[in-house]
């Protein structure tokens, strides 16, 4: 239950291209779901991050659209650049009631985006 | 504004030494949070620290252990090092929820 399964493990694409990246949690008490990109030899940097009472948050060229009742969310990358190319990592976090703010990491995307 | 900064960038140990891993958080945040991050994978939690306390432990041993001081940096401890906790130690620090992560520190473990 304190899972959250990330797919695909990999993923190619053209410049331009608009990658998908999927995640699935079971706790029904995350209230919390923020997308991390991250390259090589460097900490994980926060892109978006969005609440389960919304359905879909842009920023830029990064989309998150999540879907409460199939427990799902996924991000879009936008007119995708060779420079997004890195490993990005869904989360969840624990809510009210839990005293905390961890967070539990999928297993990651390696996207590469070539020209 | 400087970010979340770690120290030391790398450090190698033997099998059974001790290490301590250095984090000081963002301007203004006050929990710091703990990951293991191996090879290929997400972050694993390891623990997290308010006020000087520990709040909560992920899935760790005993020989994981922290402090958090009253200017809110904070150390990672590790004693009698395994080969298998060779990995990226991440900080990350927050004020009301989201959580910035720092560079990390890569300890290598022979």
């Amino acid at each position: 239950q304190q899972q959250v399964k990330q797919s695909p493990q990999s993923l190619i694409v053209q410049k331009g291209g608009i990658p998908i990246i999927n995640c699935a949690y079971e706790n029904t008490a995350f209230d919390y779901f923020p997308w991390y990109q991250q390259f090589p030899g460097k900490g994980p940097a926060l892109l978006i991050a969005i609440r389960p009472d919304v359905s879909e948050k842009k920023e830029g060229r990064f989309t998150i659209s999540f879907n409460k009742s199939a427990k799902q969310f996924s991000l879009h990358i936008m007119d995708s650049q060779p420079g997004d190319s890195a490993t990005y990592f869904c989360a969840a976090r624990a809510g009210r009631g839990y005293n905390t703010d961890k967070l539990i990491f999928g297993t990651g995307t390696r996207l590469q985006v070539f020209p | 504004d400087a970010g979340v900064t770690q120290s030391p960038t790398h450090l190698i140990k033997t099998r059974g030494q001790q290490v301590t891993l250095r984090c000081s958080p963002k301007s203004g945040h006050d929990t710091v949070s703990w990951y293991q991050q191996a090879l290929g994978q997400g972050p694993q939690f390891i623990f997290q620290y308010y006020e000087e306390e520990e709040r909560q432990r992920g899935n760790f041993p005993d020989r994981f252990s922290g402090h958090q001081f009253p200017n809110y940096s904070s150390e990672l401890n590790v004693n009698a090092l395994l080969l298998g906790d060779s990995a990226l130690y991440l900080c990350a620090s927050s004020f009301q929820k989201t959580q910035y992560f720092g560079p990390g520190t890569r300890l290598l473990v022979l």
